[in-house]
């Protein structure tokens, strides 16, 4: 199984709603991610989870929060969202390191279509 | 990471090989050349990856300079659906996290 699948595929929510992100594989990885994607730009990372614990928040609002579960889950917590926050909401995992893997070469869901009215 | 060159746009004959160029003159000796694409509404996807020799997959080939400043992906028969933005991105194997994604090279296959 070489998929990351994320639920739900389209969200939208209004400025005062909490809404959570899913995301899940099943190749071992133990490093997992959070991307931001804009219309018409490059992902920007957000989070890196290894080995479920938080490695890399990239000064994101408080208003997102992950977390992560499992090996295999990633969850991303939204509360209290602007606008501009509306964007494609991508997960990712990959290999770690000491399984000589390595964070390069990484697997993406398909994005969660985030609209924040 | 170094810092890579790609052309904006680019647009193909499907059947066609489509070659994108990258360029990556301040390359260091332990940093690979990785290329993604993605397709209009997905994740992006990882196509392949080289450290000085030419490599080849099912999906693609990349040519490496001998002086490793640039790089070209070969996709050998392009279809319809190879149409995406594809990211070369120069980075060590084994580092941090953080994979930074550039504007990239929109390639549009058309028949």
């Amino acid at each position: 199984d070489t998929e990351v699948t994320q639920t739900p595929k389209h969200l939208v929510m209004g400025m005062t709603n909490k809404k959570s992100l899913k995301c899940e594989q099943h190749m071992g990885h133990r490093a997992m991610y959070w991307y931001k994607q804009k219309a018409k730009k490059p992902p920007e990372l957000m989070f890196v989870y290894s080995y479920e614990k938080l490695s890399i928040n990239e000064s994101v609002p408080s208003r997102f929060s992950p977390e992560c579960p499992n090996s295999s889950l990633l969850n991303l917590h939204l509360h209290a969202l602007q606008p501009e926050d509306s964007a494609l909401y991508l997960c990712a995992s990959s290999q770690d390191r000491t399984s000589g893997g390595s964070y390069n070469e990484q697997f993406f869901g398909p994005g969660t279509r985030l609209t924040v009215l | 990471d170094a810092k890579t060159t790609q052309p904006t746009s680019m647009d193909c004959a499907e059947g066609r090989a489509a070659n994108l160029p990258c360029n990556h003159s301040t390359i260091s000796g332990n940093e690979y050349v990785y290329w993604y694409r993605q397709i209009h509404s997905q994740g992006p996807q990882y196509i392949i990856h080289g450290l000085k020799n030419n490599e080849t997959n099912e999906m693609a080939s990349l040519i490496i300079t001998e002086d490793r400043k640039s790089s070209t992906l070969i996709l050998p028969h392009a279809t319809l659906r190879d149409t995406a933005v594809y990211y070369c991105i120069v980075r060590a194997r084994f580092n941090d996290y953080k994979l930074s994604f550039g504007a990239g090279t929109t390639v549009t296959v058309r028949a």
